[in-house]
């Protein structure tokens, strides 16, 4: 079966660097996307990886490993409103997107 | 704000209710997807329609019916829902593109069912 695997909560001090990490199955695979969302608001789109390596976006990158079916989202210089939750998910043969069940980030001053 | 609206934001409705969500994207977009959101699960999607035409509809029960009636417009008919159906259901659209690369999705804010 198809499956995304990323922790459920995590908490990081204000100023520090954050890694979450998520593992994909999936049947074929087009590229791997991570979305925030913050409570009671729409997700919106972070990045979107399909080769292999590490993609940056000023305080935000996410790595990509197709061969262990691997991602992760690191955040630098982490701000109180980057507390929201973090969406993986990867794209299957069909272009679908199979998500995970977001990794909840609590930041603390 | 990503370009993509709902209404309304919160719909409180009994079991034997019929009401319609709606959704508009601004965006040009091709494509456009109905998702379920409950609490610590991850999103179902529900129903896509490209181009107007559904393409996609993941066994979803018949109380849910989906309309689009042009690209920028995506209903979802709602009747004699179950509590177990009380969730945030979030629409989403993606401009299709060549294959070989999946299309980002920009999602509105979602409504927020609940079914007494």
């Amino acid at each position: 079966g198809q499956n995304i695997d990323q922790p459920t909560e995590m908490t990081a001090t204000e100023g520090a660097i954050v890694q979450i990490n998520c593992t994909y199955q999936t049947s074929g695979f087009n590229g791997l996307f991570w979305y925030q969302q913050h409570a009671g608001e729409a997700p919106t789109f972070l990045s979107y990886n399909v080769l292999d390596g590490l993609e940056e976006k000023g305080r935000f990158s996410s790595f990509l490993s197709r061969s262990k079916g691997y991602s992760y989202l690191l955040l630098k210089e982490l701000q109180m409103k980057d507390s929201a939750s973090y969406l993986c998910a990867a794209s299957d043969s069909n272009y679908q997107l199979i998500w995970g069940a977001g990794t909840k980030l609590i930041i603390k001053p | 704000e990503t370009g993509v609206t709902q209404t309304p934001r919160h719909l409180v409705m009994g079991m034997t209710n019929k009401k319609s969500l709606k959704c508009e994207q601004h965006l040009g977009h091709n494509a456009m997807y109905w998702y379920k959101q409950s609490a610590k699960k991850p999103l179902e999607l529900m129903f896509v329609y490209s181009l107007e035409e559904r393409v996609e509809n993941n066994s979803v029960p018949s109380r849910f019916s989906p309309e689009c009636p042009n690209s920028s417009h995506l209903f979802l008919h709602l009747h004699t829902l179950q509590p177990e159906d009380s969730a945030l259901y979030l629409c989403a659209s993606s401009q299709q593109a060549d294959r070989g690369f999946a299309d980002t999705q920009y999602f509105g804010p979602g409504t927020r069912l609940t079914v007494l």
